[in-house]
């Protein structure tokens, strides 16, 4: 089946500690997205990417850093500059033919993501 | 960051009432909007993405409709179930923004038997 998978499901950070959160898509799209979600808030866009070897930052960056290297794969990092890193994080994926109207985005399962 | 609000935050309809809820995005640079359904321990579902002032959209016993020009979507579910229980996610997009959605932070949704 196609779709996206993030891993892992649950993540514990250690204080000083980066961590890389994956995301793979198998569903041929070009443009991929991570969010990261709070309590209470919507979701908001950390680094999106339209195509290989390309991203750019989104609303909330700082503390972050992707690579996309290949069309499937779009990892996040979590470095120890992110202070507050307690979250929920959801990679997703659309195609990027903006043409033909809009498209709407692919969710993965999601990782939270907690400090120990 | 643009502003989306979602309203209310939560509701709880009993099994075969109907009930809607808004989102609210800004009127200027507008270019789709999109609702999402997500349930608990599932990924977020797409329902619509919507382009046009006056469209209306329908899925099943849910439907959306958009005002452009105020800014504003209802989305209404008709005779719910329990299945229908989640949070209801509308994000906007803006003309120069390509394919960044700005969300509301959702519509808690409780459908009780």
């Amino acid at each position: 089946d196609g779709g996206i998978t993030q891993s892992p499901k649950y993540l514990f950070r250690k204080e000083g500690q980066n961590v890389t959160l994956s995301c793979e898509q198998n569903l041929n799209h070009d443009a991929m997205y991570w969010y990261r979600q709070d309590p209470g808030q919507g979701l908001r866009l950390i680094y999106y990417s339209q195509i290989v070897n390309d991203f750019q930052k989104g609303d909330i960056a700082e503390g972050y850093s992707v690579s996309r290297e290949k069309k499937e794969s779009f990892p996040l990092t979590v470095t120890s500059a992110q202070k507050n890193p307690t979250a929920f994080y959801l990679c997703a994926s659309s195609t990027k033919d903006r043409g033909s109207g809009n498209q709407p985005q692919h969710f993965g399962d999601g990782t939270r993501l907690s400090i120990l | 960051i643009l502003n989306v609000e979602q309203s209310p935050q939560s509701l709880h309809v009993q099994e075969g009432d109907s009930t809607n809820f808004t989102c609210s995005f800004p009127s200027s640079n507008f270019y789709a909007l999109h609702w999402y359904r997500w349930e608990t321990a599932k990924s977020p579902e797409a329902l619509f993405v919507m382009t046009l002032n006056g469209d209306e959209k329908k899925k099943g016993r849910i439907s959306a409709t958009l005002n452009t020009k105020e800014g504003y979507s209802y989305l209404y579910i008709k005779g719910s179930q329990p299945e229908d229980s989640a949070t209801y996610l509308c994000a906007f997009q803006s003309a120069d923004s390509w394919g960044k959605l700005q969300f509301g932070a959702g519509t808690q949704v409780v459908v009780t038997p």
